[in-house]
């Protein structure tokens, strides 16, 4: 049973540029999340996708954008990268409705932007 | 989601007991503690839950005190490979809010041989 697959591993982008991370989520689960791990600081939540829409968003700009796809998979894009997003990006999933039901993670995207 | 207050650092013995407090002092009725923890440079894992009686499962157990104010995890016999920052998050469980966790800084577990 694969659990939640992230690509890239590793990542350097340049500023200014644009970016796309790949997940694909635990089987069974249905619903994706993108979080946003600075160094030495928590996760971060930034959106949660269901029924390939966005369904609820943390304080993140515009800038950040994401996508569901009909196979539950997801993706987050990043326009106009600035140093600050230099950061590790999780992908979770989970089951929508699920009481109590625990989120499960990647092991993330390392983003460096230069 | 109620906050939490965790210990920055912890030090534990190889094959000893470690003891993980959280304080959740404004924690409502309908929330769940949550424990998960992050081994360097992985995702986070989840470790267990509770609402409101003790819970143990082939990782830890979760004691929570029966104002339910502050929890405890217990590692029964710490390993090496037990070292991480371990985080501890309230939230509301069921409907659609069951992606969103709120990570503080955590607790830096390290298992001394």
């Amino acid at each position: 049973d694969a659990g939640v697959t992230q690509s890239p591993t590793h990542l350097i982008k340049t500023r200014g540029q644009q970016v796309t991370l790949r997940c694909s989520p635990k089987s069974g689960h249905d619903t994706v999340s993108w979080y946003q791990q600075a160094l030495g600081q928590g996760p971060q939540f930034i959106f949660q996708y269901y029924e390939e829409e966005e369904r609820q968003r943390g304080n993140f700009p515009d800038r950040f954008s994401g996508h569901q796809f009909p196979n539950y998979s997801s993706e987050l894009n990043v326009n106009a990268l600035l140093l600050g997003d230099s950061a590790l990006y999780l992908c979770a999933s989970s089951l929508y409705g699920s009481v109590s039901s625990p989120l499960h993670f990647g092991n993330g995207t390392r983003l460096t932007v230069t | 989601d109620a906050k939490t207050t965790q210990p920055p650092s912890m030090d534990c013995a190889e094959g000893r007991a470690a003891n993980l407090p959280c304080n959740h002092s404004t924690i409502s009725g309908n929330e769940y503690v949550y424990w998960y923890r992050q081994i360097h440079s992985q995702g986070p894992q989840y470790i267990i839950h509770g609402l409101k009686n003790n819970e143990t499962n082939e990782m830890a157990s979760l004691i929570i005190t029966e104002d339910r104010k502050s929890s405890t995890l217990i590692l029964p016999h710490a390993t090496l490979r037990d070292t991480a920052v371990y985080y501890c998050i309230v939230r509301v469980a069921g409907g659609g809010s069951n992606y969103k966790l709120t990570f503080g800084k955590g607790t830096l577990l390290t298992v001394n041989p």
